[in-house]
């Protein structure tokens, strides 16, 4: 089991350049989530999808859009790169059948715009 | 609001003594889940333990446990015997009910254990 990977691990943008962050799971998990990560804080919640084919905004989604491509896959795009997007994206995945609702995070990618 | 807070932004302990680490929400929902995560400078976010609001007892996984004072809301994370390896960020964390899962933040308390 790789649990939750994530693709690419860094990227350097330029300013208005696009990129899609890749993510996928193979827990079987239902839920997935994006989550960017600023230099002393918590990670804050960007998009989530409960279930294949739903997605739902989350606490700072401007600047981004997803797709749920399958059950496994949850991708999160950049369509026009802010140097206030330079951030630590992790993705997660749970179960929300189990009791704990925990989530299973991702290596992470460092994204840095310039 | 739904917030987490932690006030502590760095602590120290020694080898092998215990720490505390604070953590207070804030929800007006009945049910509502409280986590714990760990990061170690290598960055990835590791689960250590979950209290559940309608759970009697307090929480434990080996280490780890959870002082969950529900009037107080308040859920501080007690590791016990520290090892150097304890050194990281613990980022507390809560699920509200209905949230689907979500998780909201707090800023995260910087551990260093000193040998």
């Amino acid at each position: 089991n790789a649990g939750v990977t994530q693709t690419p691990k860094f990227q350097v943008l330029k300013t208005g350049q696009s990129m899609t962050l890749q993510c996928a799971q193979d827990m079987n998990h239902n839920s997935m989530y994006w989550y960017r990560q600023d230099p002393g804080m918590g990670l804050r919640l960007i998009y989530y999808s409960a279930s294949e084919g739903t997605t739902d905004k989350g606490e700072v989604p401007n600047g981004y859009n997803v797709s749920r491509l399958n059950k496994r896959e949850f991708s999160l795009r950049l369509e026009s790169a802010a140097p206030s997007q330079t951030s630590v994206y992790f993705c997660a995945s749970s179960d929300l059948t189990s009791t704990t609702y925990e989530q299973y995070f991702g290596p992470g990618t460092r994204l840095t715009v310039t | 609001a739904q917030k987490i807070t932690q006030t502590q932004p760095g602590m120290f302990v020694q080898e092998k003594e215990a720490v505390t680490l604070d953590c207070t929400y804030d929800t007006s929902d009945p049910s509502y889940g409280l986590f714990w995560y760990k990061q170690p400078s290598s960055g990835e976010m590791i689960f250590l333990i979950y209290q559940g609001s309608y759970d009697q007892q307090n929480a434990t996984e080996g280490r780890y446990s959870l002082n969950f004072q529900k009037a107080r809301k308040s859920a501080n994370l007690v590791i016990s015997a520290s090892q150097l390896g304890d050194s990281a960020m613990y980022f507390c964390a809560m699920s509200p009910g209905g949230s689907q899962g979500n998780l909201i933040f707090g800023k995260g308390t910087k551990l260093s254990v000193k040998p």
